[in-house]
């Protein structure tokens, strides 16, 4: 079974760039997660899809972070204007539906100069 | 935000040995779940426990939970080179209706296990 897919797995850009992120949740799992790792801490999660749509993205910060998930497979995480701070890892996890264990994607690593 | 601290922060053992980390939690739980990383990789995960268990064991892992102390502990016992990683607990909070909510990570232990 293909695991959670994420692209690309290395990013970098200059402050104020946009910069996107896709994950491809394994098959079947309908809820996804979207996940900021900073060095050296624990992953705090962004936004939560059950399907296509975003059950919690109080996290978000949504003057400058999107997401989407249109049909509620695939998901893209979008950063504009990107700025110096968010430099970190960006993680994906998805699981199937009642079940609590998640299951993550490698990470997307940002790194804005 | 975090939800909790592991303790310790870095942990350094000689293979064969046991190690045992700590977490600690601040809120009400469903469950609590503990994961591993290794250096550039995704979590893994690893064993989960529920707010009305007290002990479970997976192999060479044993996690207990104390809700009256929110807290936790991961022992691997024998441990190999290959467990050298970072280990990170993870609670879902007793706010949803069930399902598969968000976790809330803490800051991790790095598990250094030296041949």
């Amino acid at each position: 079974e293909a695991g959670v897919v994420q692209s690309p797995r290395y990013k970098i850009i200059e402050k104020k760039q946009p910069v996107a992120f896709w994950c491809n949740p394994i098959s079947g799992h309908n809820t996804l997660y979207w996940y900021l790792q900073n060095l050296g801490q624990g992953p705090e999660l962004l936004i939560r899809y059950e399907n296509e749509e975003a059950v919690d993205d109080s996290q978000l910060p949504k003057d400058r972070f999107s997401a989407e998930r249109l049909k509620g497979v695939d998901s893209t995480l979008k950063i504009q204007p990107a700025e110096l701070g968010d430099s970190a890892v960006y993680l994906c996890a998805s699981s199937p539906q009642g079940l609590e264990t998640q299951y993550f994607g490698p990470g997307t690593r940002l790194l804005v100069l | 935000s975090q939800q909790g601290e592991e303790d310790p922060q870095a942990l350094s053992i000689q293979e064969g040995e046991n190690a045992t980390m700590n977490c600690s939690y601040k809120t009400s739980i469903n469950n609590l779940q503990w994961y591993r990383q290794n250096s550039g990789r995704g979590l893994v995960h690893l064993i989960l426990i529920r707010s009305n268990e007290r002990e479970k064991h997976s192999g060479r892992l044993r996690v207990t939970l104390d809700t009256s102390k929110k807290s936790s502990s991961l022992l691997i016992t024998a441990s190999r080179a290959a467990d050298t990683a970072s280990y990170f607990c993870a609670t879902e909070n007793l706010y949803s209706g069930g399902g598969a909510d968000g976790l809330t990570f803490g800051k991790g232990t790095h598990l250094i296990i030296q041949p």
